[in-house]
């Protein structure tokens, strides 16, 4: 069965540096990209980019939308089949709830599994 | 980029049969699988139709989608509404590694 599990929520000051996971199971990691999507309260899907675990290394590996690009920085983990989502420097608008999601293929297909969401509160 | 429209929310009656359309702005609907997820209120999204027509498994047959290229749009139809299938809808797509997702459609059942 394909999982996708989340760390827990988290409260942050605006300026701190952040970083939340997903961990997957359940199939070949190497096999499917990973994706990121916000969530701000109230409010639609965003998606934030997506990571090729397999090529993780590579120049091509990871996908950003305009969006987010140099806003945050998603990394994978191969040894312990785990992605990441990082902010050196939060702000306000950060709070959000983000998902983690699991392509069906590469990054031109569907998501086809999602973890259950982290909660993040940034506030002074 | 391209962008996705979708009405901000539709109502319909329990049994009858609600169509939500989706509405590529720039580029051909065609030229790229659209998706669509339902979000229940305090849940995950989860995929109810993926590259334009197909259902999961365990996606009831009463969800379908369909695309008009004269219109540059997908829809996802749902008949026989039940209340449990009031949520959130989300269309999505893509386009020269980029992922786009509809503004999304609140269903009220």
């Amino acid at each position: 069965e394909v999982q996708l599990v989340q760390s827990g929520a988290e409260v942050r000051k605006p300026g701190e540096s952040l970083e939340i996971s997903c961990k997957a199971s359940g199939y070949r990691f190497t096999d499917y990209w990973i994706g990121w999507v916000r969530q701000m309260p109230g409010k639609g899907l965003e998606w934030m980019g997506s990571i090729s675990p397999r090529d993780s290394n590579t120049r091509y590996s990871t996908r950003y939308s305009p969006s987010f690009q140099g806003q945050v920085t998603i990394s994978v983990d191969k040894s312990v089949t785990t992605a990441y989502l990082q902010w050196s420097s939060l702000k306000a608008s950060d709070t959000a709830m983000y998902y983690c999601a699991r392509l069906q293929g590469g990054l031109m297909t569907q998501f086809a599994y999602w973890g259950q969401g982290t909660v993040v509160t940034v506030s002074s | 980029n391209f962008m996705l429209t979708q009405p901000h929310s539709v109502s319909e009656s329990p049994e009858k049969t609600v169509t939500i359309s989706c509405t590529r702005n720039s580029g051909s609907i065609a030229n790229n699988y659209v998706q669509w997820y339902q979000q229940r209120p305090g849940s995950a999204p989860t995929i109810v139709i993926y590259e334009g027509t197909q259902r999961p498994s365990g996606v009831p047959d009463r969800f379908s989608g369909s695309i008009d290229t004269s219109s540059n749009s997908a829809s996802l139809t749902i008949s026989g509404l039940k209340t449990e299938d009031e949520a959130d809808y989300y269309c999505q797509s893509y386009d020269n590694n980029i992922v786009v997702f509809g503004g999304g459609t609140k269903l009220t059942v």
